[in-house]
């Protein structure tokens, strides 16, 4: 079955540090991908999308990365912060199966 | 959470009653999106509709139904013949065609005893 794969273990690093999250996809071809934020009870909140035919895409400290080859996308944090802190979700979408979200990997940032 | 609000955030319901979840935006949206969300899953998509009196079943549509009589309304009920109907709930919102970001609502966890 078509599915998105996020390491379901929490990720702890230290305040400054990068931090990178995976997200990896099987049995289908998104056109793109998306990564959300989430914060406990709340609604996700969009961050960033990246085409299939986008190596990377940068907003402000955020940096995501689109391998066709690996089937995978990598989402990083640079100079992480405590409010960087929350679970993100990966989601990918195609015309075939719409959106399909991963469960997310939780984030800690130490101080 | 943007323009969306989903009320009420928490609701309790005994077994074998229906509920209906709110869900209003003021995005000038046409689509409109139900998920559910279960401890350690990722969102399924419930019911989606991209215009208004127009509706689809999504992943998980059995034991559910929605209307879309309003550009900005999206209800969704909750029957009594879902089987395991306690869940943390999200609508969404999105420009029409292709979701390229959707707008998520607080959520509305519902538990039903």
């Amino acid at each position: 079955s078509q599915k998105i794969e996020q390491n379901s273990e929490a990720l702890n690093i230290q305040e400054g540090k990068t931090a990178t999250l995976t997200c990896n996809y099987t049995n289908y071809s998104p056109a793109y991908l998306q990564w959300y934020r989430q914060d406990p009870g709340r609604g996700p909140v969009f961050l960033l999308l990246i085409r299939e035919n986008e190596k990377e895409k940068r907003k402000e400290r955020l940096k995501v990365t689109f391998d066709t080859t690996l089937k995978q996308s990598l989402f990083h944090i640079t100079a992480s912060q405590p409010a960087d802190s929350a679970t993100y979700l990966c989601a990918g979408y195609s015309s075939a199966s719409k959106i399909i979200f991963g469960s997310g990997t939780r984030l800690s940032i130490r101080p | 959470d943007g323009g969306i609000t989903q009320s009420p955030k928490y609701l309790f319901r005994k077994e074998g009653q229906n509920v209906t979840l709110s869900c209003e935006q003021n995005l000038n949206h046409d689509a409109m999106y139900w998920y559910r969300q279960d401890p350690g899953q990722g969102l399924r998509l419930i019911y989606y509709s991209q215009i208004v009196n127009d509706f689809q079943k999504g992943d998980i549509a059995e034991g559910y139904s929605v209307s879309r009589e309003k550009k900005e309304s999206f209800p969704l009920t909750v029957t009594s013949a879902q089987k395991n109907p306690t869940a943390f709930y999200l609508c969404a919102s999105s420009i029409a065609g292709i979701p390229y970001e959707q707008y998520f609502g607080p959520g509305t966890r519902l538990t039903v005893t």
